[in-house]
């Protein structure tokens, strides 16, 4: 098993322009969420999805958009990236439709809007 | 509103110390508390979870307490080695609705 995977690794955007950051999981895991982690914070939580077809909004959503149209595929949109939007980005999955226990974490994704 | 605090921010002590990590919570209707691991350019790993039920959990070298009345957990690292440096994240999971609040972490270096 791959576990979780995040593409890309690095990204410089400019204000304005529009992103896809991506997220699979091959462990048939029924709860995937996407974080947030910036300097001397703690990661927030920005979607999360506890099955195909179903997501909803966590801590800090706006600006981002998610859709989950598979169980392995969970990708975050960034509409019209801000410099706000500056972080590193976690996708986590889970086993059970609800995050009961031990999640799984990508590598990240690093981004930079300028 | 669940915060969670981890101090010091970073810590820096020679390689053989026990060390402890410390972790604060506000709000003790958690459902459990996990602490990972954070390499540089790399993803979070799982190293303990306690459930709300239990007072300490162990792997290797490593132990963490559970508190759940006075708010508190601790990661104790037994022997550290400079492998050990890394950051290392708190996050309590809500009894509510199951989801993580995170401490900004501690990291730790071992000094060879």
């Amino acid at each position: 098993n791959a576990g979780v995977t995040q593409t890309p690794k690095f990204q410089v955007l400019k204000t304005g322009q529009s992103m896809t950051l991506q997220c699979a999981q091959d462990m048939n895991h029924e709860y995937m969420s996407w974080y947030r982690q910036d300097p001397g914070m703690g990661l927030r939580l920005i979607h999360y999805s506890v099955g195909a077809g179903i997501t909803d909004q966590g801590e800090v959503p706006n600006g981002y958009n998610v859709s989950r149209s598979t169980t392995e595929d969970f990708p975050l949109r960034l509409l019209s990236a801000a410099p706000s939007q500056t972080s590193v980005y976690f996708c986590a999955s889970s086993p059970d439709r609800l995050p009961y226990n031990e999640q799984f974490f990508g590598p990240g994704t690093r981004l930079t809007v300028l | 509103k669940q915060e969670v605090t981890q101090i010091p921010a970073a810590l820096s002590v020679p390689e053989g110390e026990n060390l402890v990590l410390n972790c604060s919570f506000t709000d003790s209707a958690i459902y459990n508390l996990q602490w990972f691991r954070q390499d540089p350019g790399k993803g979070l790993t799982s190293l303990l979870l306690i459930q709300s039920s239990q007072r300490e959990q162990t792997s290797g070298r490593l132990n963490a307490s559970l508190d759940k009345s006075s708010g508190r957990s601790t990661l104790y690292i037994a022997a550290s080695q400079p492998g050990d440096s890394a950051t290392y994240l708190c996050a309590v999971q809500l009894d509510s609705n199951y989801q993580l609040i995170w401490g900004a972490g501690t990291k730790l270096i071992i000094k060879p």
